[in-house]
C-alpha cells in the first residue's frame, strides 16, 4: 500500500524556516517524481514545487521560487522541503504528492504550517 | 500562465441525481486534465486523468470528458459519499507548472 506521511509543520513566526518531510513507502520511491502542494485554510489547492526522481529536475511556483527548497533523499525514501523567508500568505496546509505524468495519484495527509507572530 | 475556471462555483442536487461539473481552460491542454475529490479533513483524491481515464479504484459512476478547453466531470447518480469539494488540475510543459481550478462544492440540497 503505498502511504505518504509528512511531518515537521508547526507555528513559525513571519521571516523563519521550517523544514518539511514526507516519508513514503509501499512504492520504489527512486522511481518517481514527487511534488509538495499546499492548501491555505479554507481556500483551493496551489502547487508548491516537482522534484524529479533522480533530483536532476526541479521546478518552484513563482510565490515560493527563491524561498523554498525541495530535495530528496532516495535512499531514505524521503521527501524535503526547506522553507526560508516564511510569510503570513505561507500558511497552509502542505502535502506531498507522488506525481504519475501529469496528475498526482498518491497524496499524503498533509502537515499544517502556521505563520505568525 | 494557464488559467482553470470551475463552475458552478456551487452545485446543490439530491442523491439519485445526474452531477455534471466544468472545467474551462485559458488555452489548450490537449488531453492533460484530471480531477480531484476533496472531502472536509481529507487530502484529495484522484479521480480521473488525461481527462478520461478513471483512477484505480474509482467506481464508475464517475466519468470525465472533454479535450482542448472544455472539460466535464460527470458523477451519474449521486451517492451520499459523493458530496464533497471537486478540483481540476492541468500541467503545462514551459513553464514547468500545475494548475488547479478554484473547485466546485458539490452540496447536498
Amino acid at each position: 500500500e503505498v502511504q505518504l506521511v509528512e511531518s515537521g509543520g508547526g507555528l513559525v513566526q513571519p521571516g523563519g524556516s521550517l523544514r518539511l518531510s514526507c516519508a513514503a513507502s509501499g512504492f520504489t520511491f527512486s522511481s518517481y517524481s514527487m511534488n509538495w502542494v499546499r492548501q491555505a485554510p479554507g481556500k483551493g489547492l496551489e502547487w508548491v514545487s516537482y522534484i524529479s526522481s533522480s533530483s536532476s529536475t526541479i521546478y518552484y511556483a513563482d510565490s515560493v521560487k527563491g524561498r523554498f527548497t525541495i530535495s530528496r533523499d532516495n535512499a531514505k525514501n524521503s521527501l524535503y522541503l526547506q522553507m526560508n523567508s516564511l510569510r503570513a500568505e505561507d500558511t497552509a496546509v502542505y502535502y506531498c504528492a507522488r506525481a504519475k505524468l501529469s496528475e498526482f495519484d498518491y497524496w499524503g495527509q498533509g502537515t499544517l504550517v502556521t505563520v505568525s507572530s | 500562465e494557464i488559467v482553470l475556471t470551475q463552475s458552478p462555483a456551487t452545485l446543490s442536487l439530491s442523491p439519485g441525481e445526474r452531477a455534471t461539473l466544468s472545467c474551462r481552460a485559458s488555452q489548450s491542454v490537449s488531453s492533460y486534465l484530471a480531477w480531484y475529490q476533496q472531502k472536509p479533513g481529507q487530502a484529495p483524491r484522484l479521480l480521473i486523468y488525461d481527462a478520461s481515464n478513471r483512477a484505480t479504484g474509482i467506481p464508475a459512476r464517475f466519468s470525465g470528458s472533454g479535450s482542448g478547453t472544455d472539460f466535464t466531470l460527470t458523477i451519474s447518480s449521486l451517492e451520499p459519499e459523493d458530496f464533497a469539494v471537486y478540483y481540476c488540475q492541468q500541467r503545462s510543459n514551459w513553464p514547468r507548472m500545475y494548475t488547479f481550478g478554484q473547485g466546485t462544492k458539490l452540496e447536498i440540497k
